[in-house]
């Protein structure tokens, strides 16, 4: 069985600064790695993901986040937030191949300006 | 992309009453959907996987005859909440997936905010 751990339940930042979201996971198989975004009162919308290659992947609005597999990690990055980046991250995980997704318990970013 | 509608987006209703949630892919067939429930400030707990034509398959701790999981067709998932109780207050979030690769990614529906009084 798979799990997800995300270490910082929140993060405040003032604007521009860099940001870093810790993901960890663990898994006896393959797995592929996901990062959603929820803003408040939405639903989930899917930020980036990881299925194989290139183990840096990147999302269109600026955030990057690389697979580890030694340490089994997946942490989201982004060198300078803005105010609209407040909002609830979630890491997931799901079996290669599988098709249920967990969620960890979900990091809330949070902006200062 | 991938659109997943959800209906209503929030719900108030008395102790005792039943609530019916939609779930709609827009432009695709989704065979399997899944429905979520969320607490405030946590993540979300899979409830269920709700397969088209079948039975829904639901998590342990789960009580299928509370929630009713009916996926009609390829595009509509409904989940119904059957005599509400106030701690079934919560809010509740769908998905599916187009396709069966997992390049598609989930998508998500903007949930059903659930408050029973």
């Amino acid at each position: 069985a798979q799990s997800v751990t995300q270490l910082d339940s929140q993060v405040p930042v003032f604007e521009e600064a860099p940001v870093e979201l810790r993901c960890n996971y663990s898994s006896s198989v393959s797995v592929y790695l996901f990062w959603y975004v929820q803003y408040p009162n939405q639903g989930l919308q899917l930020l980036l993901k990881y299925l194989s290659g290139s183990t840096l992947v990147e999302s269109i609005n600026g955030f990057e986040a690389e697979f580890n597999k030694s340490q089994t990690s997946f942490h989201l990055r982004k060198p300078s937030v803005h105010i609209s980046d407040t909002a609830e991250y979630f890491c997931a995980v799901s079996e290669s191949g599988g098709f249920k997704t967990i969620f960890g318990a979900g990091t809330r970013l949070f902006v200062k300006a | 992309g991938a659109v997943v509608s959800q209906h209503p987006s929030w719900v108030i209703c008395k102790s005792g009453t039943s609530v019916k949630i939609e779930c709609r892919s827009l432009d695709f067939q989704a065979t399997t959907m899944f429905w979520y429930r969320q607490f405030p400030k946590q993540s979300l707990m899979l409830m269920a996987t709700s397969n088209e034509g079948s039975k829904a398959t639901y998590e342990q701790g789960v009580e299928k005859d509370k929630f009713l999981i009916n996926h009609a067709s390829l595009t509509l998932s409904t989940l119904t909440v059957t005599s509400a109780h106030p701690e079934d207050s919560s809010f509740y979030i769908c998905s599916a997936r187009e396709g069966t690769s997992p390049n598609y990614g989930y998508t998500f529906g903007s949930g059903t905010r659930l408050t029973v009084v």
